[in-house]
Parts: structure tokens; sequence; C-alpha cells
């Protein structure tokens, strides 16, 4: 277990619809990243909050939303699903300063596929 | 804007030793780091270079050379478990703090 909780692990949806999902970040880190990485391709970065705000953005989609609340938990919400929104999707935290050889701490991730 | 080049490919036999380059471009340098990641899994970190050198850890070593943007990842007494996709990932320092950016990954078969 790495720390970084992601649910659900599975998710089938159709084409059109909306879905959420969630992390949860290892105790005590502050930065919570989002990474889509479709069928053998890299990690693509999708949006970085830190503390509840927003710190960096990726090539996220406007039909995808992201937003980290108070207990510092983030979500990423996926609208009007596209077939090619079928992806593994990765939450990573990691503490905000940089230094040292902490770098990040990968959720196990959602398998999303849309039908 | 950060480049990271690494082989897409890359096939070895077991109990041999491979080589992973991988090349960068950025500014604000502060650490390149290495992870593995199996089929559907998440990467595991594997090892940290922030100074130029090798860094050892078991089978595994890694080396870096700052003034080239140059990193290799060096796996030796290859296992069938090592198979698998090795991401060079290059920490960069700005506003963003504690920010990775990964290369497209090396996926290393080792075959009998």
């Amino acid at each position: 277990d790495s720390g970084v909780t992601q649910t659900p692990k599975h998710l089938i949806t159709a084409t059109g619809q909306r879905v959420t999902l969630r992390c949860s970040p290892r105790s005590g880190d502050l930065s919570v990243y989002w990474y889509q990485q479709s069928l053998d391709q890299g990690l693509q970065f999708l949006i970085q909050y830190y503390n509840g705000e927003e710190r960096a953005k990726g090539n996220i989609l406007e039909r995808f939303s992201a937003q980290q609340f108070p207990d510092l938990h983030s979500e990423l919400n996926l609208s009007s699903l596209e077939l090619g929104d079928s992806a593994l999707y990765f939450c990573a935290s990691s503490p905000l300063l940089p230094g040292g050889m902490r770098g990040y701490t990968f959720g196990s991730g959602t398998r999303l596929t849309v039908v | 804007g950060q480049n990271i080049d690494q082989p897409t490919e890359m096939t070895a036999t077991e109990g041999a030793i491979v080589q992973i380059n991988c090349t960068y471009q950025t500014s604000g340098f502060n650490g390149l780091f290495w992870y593995q990641q199996h089929a559907g899994e998440a990467p595991t970190f594997l090892s940290y270079n922030v100074l130029d050198g090798l860094e050892e850890k078991g089978r595994f070593s890694s080396f870096l050379s700052r003034s080239k943007g140059y990193s290799y990842l060096l796996l030796k007494e290859l296992q069938m478990k090592d198979s698998a996709s090795d991401l060079c990932a290059v920490r960069r320092l700005n506003n963003a703090g504690n920010m990775l950016t990964f290369g497209g990954g090396t996926r290393l078969m080792v075959k009998p």
C-alpha cells in the first residue's frame, strides 16, 4: 500500500456520461497530481493542486475538471465522455517543496472504460 | 519547456545486463528519478540522482551527468520480473514546487 488511495479501481460507462474519480493523498502530502495513461502510452500530466489551489495545468481537456477539498482529497471530473477517454487515470501526491529523494507516490489508478 | 528522450523499447536476456539511457533538456534542474511500471500497475520509485555520478542500489544503478543532460539506468542479473516500462523523470525547480516531468518510458522485455 503506497498510502495514496484511489477509488474506484474500475469504471465502465457509456459515451456522453459523466464520472468522478477520487484520490486521497499520502498522509502529510499537500500536493496532488492527476495523470492520464492511454494503452501503451506514457503518463500525460493533467493538473496539479496544492492545499486546495490549482498550481499547474497540463494537457487537460475542457470537458475535464478537478478540485482539492479542505481535507486534501481530490476529485477528477470527466464529462461528455468519449471512447478515446478510456485510459488509466493515476493520482500521485508529494510534499510541495522540492529537494530530497522524495518524488511522487502514486495510487494504484482507476481504469476507465467508455463503451 | 522540457524534452526528455528515452528509447521506446529494449530487449535483453535473463541474467544479462541492460543500460537504458535518458537525455533531457530543462532549466532549473533539481533531480532525476527513475520509476518502474508493470503493465496496468502504478509506477514505483527505483532511483534518484541530483549530483553527478553513480548511485547503486542492489541490482539497479543510476548515473547522472548534469552538464550533458544525460542519465542511465543499469539493471544487472536481469530477471523475468524486470519486464516492465522504466520511466525517466526530471524534477524542475519552479513555482509549481515539487513537479516531475516524465519521459515516454522504455518498455524492457526480458527473454529466457
